[in-house]
């Protein structure tokens, strides 16, 4: 069983739905990332949050760490947002754990 | 600042051929990590290194070794590379943060192919 599953492995949706991506973990952490990697390949990190909710702009991230479940919502998703989004907890040593991603598209 | 960088972008050696990926930053970050990332897989740490002169082993290490001689460059070598370690590596970089915790920085990764 992997350390970090993501849910759903692949979504594709319409231009302004509302999106959520769930990442649930075994492994005890202090943290969490979400990355996002384009079709480029280049990685960048959205979020890193040990608690609670942050958001930044049309993102929003959740984390509940005795529940050790960690989402990505994307609102008025845009056909930019197409890419592959990787949850990340954070263990000890500043060790990432990384999910397998979820594969998001946007069409028009 | 340029980040995280990586040289080269695509290589392509034949089995038992070695070479050196360098990453660079200029963050004055701390720790530095490589990775690879395979098709159908997460990304995996190969070696990570907490500070310059120090290195430690990840997840996938066989086959691979790393130093850090000075603080901005973490150099990943195959001295004999094998089909197995076609992959796409990405360079990272992170400091310590007063909270403890730390956002990580990606390089843009290379591509290798071993034939």
């Amino acid at each position: 069983k992997n350390e970090v599953e993501q849910s759903p492995q692949n979504l594709t949706a319409q231009e302004g739905e509302f999106i959520t991506i769930n990442c649930s973990y075994s492994v005890g952490i202090s943290a969490l990332h979400w990355l996002q990697q384009h079709p480029g390949g280049g990685i960048v990190s959205l979020f890193m949050l040990s608690s609670g909710k942050k958001k930044h702009g049309r993102l929003i991230a959740t984390i509940n760490i005795q529940e050790k479940h960690s989402s990505l919502h994307i609102t008025a998703s845009h056909p930019r947002d197409s890419a592959v989004y990787i949850c990340a907890p954070i263990q000890g040593a500043q060790k990432l754990v990384f999910g397998q991603g979820t594969r998001l598209t946007i069409n028009p | 600042n340029a980040g995280v960088t990586q040289t080269p972008k695509f290589r392509v050696l034949k089995t038992g051929q070695s070479m050196t990926l360098l990453c660079a930053q200029d963050m004055n970050h701390e720790y530095m990590y490589w990775y690879r990332q395979d098709p159908g897989m997460g990304l995996r740490l190969i070696h990570y290194s907490v500070g310059e002169g120090t290195t430690a082993k990840g997840e996938v290490p066989d086959g691979y070794n790393v130093s850090r001689l000075k603080k901005q460059n973490f150099l990943l070598g195959l001295e004999s590379a094998a089909p197995s370690q076609t992959s796409v590596y990405f360079c990272a970089s992170s400091n310590h943060g007063t909270s403890g915790i730390i956002t990580q920085y990606f390089g843009p990764g290379t591509r290798l192919t071993v034939l």
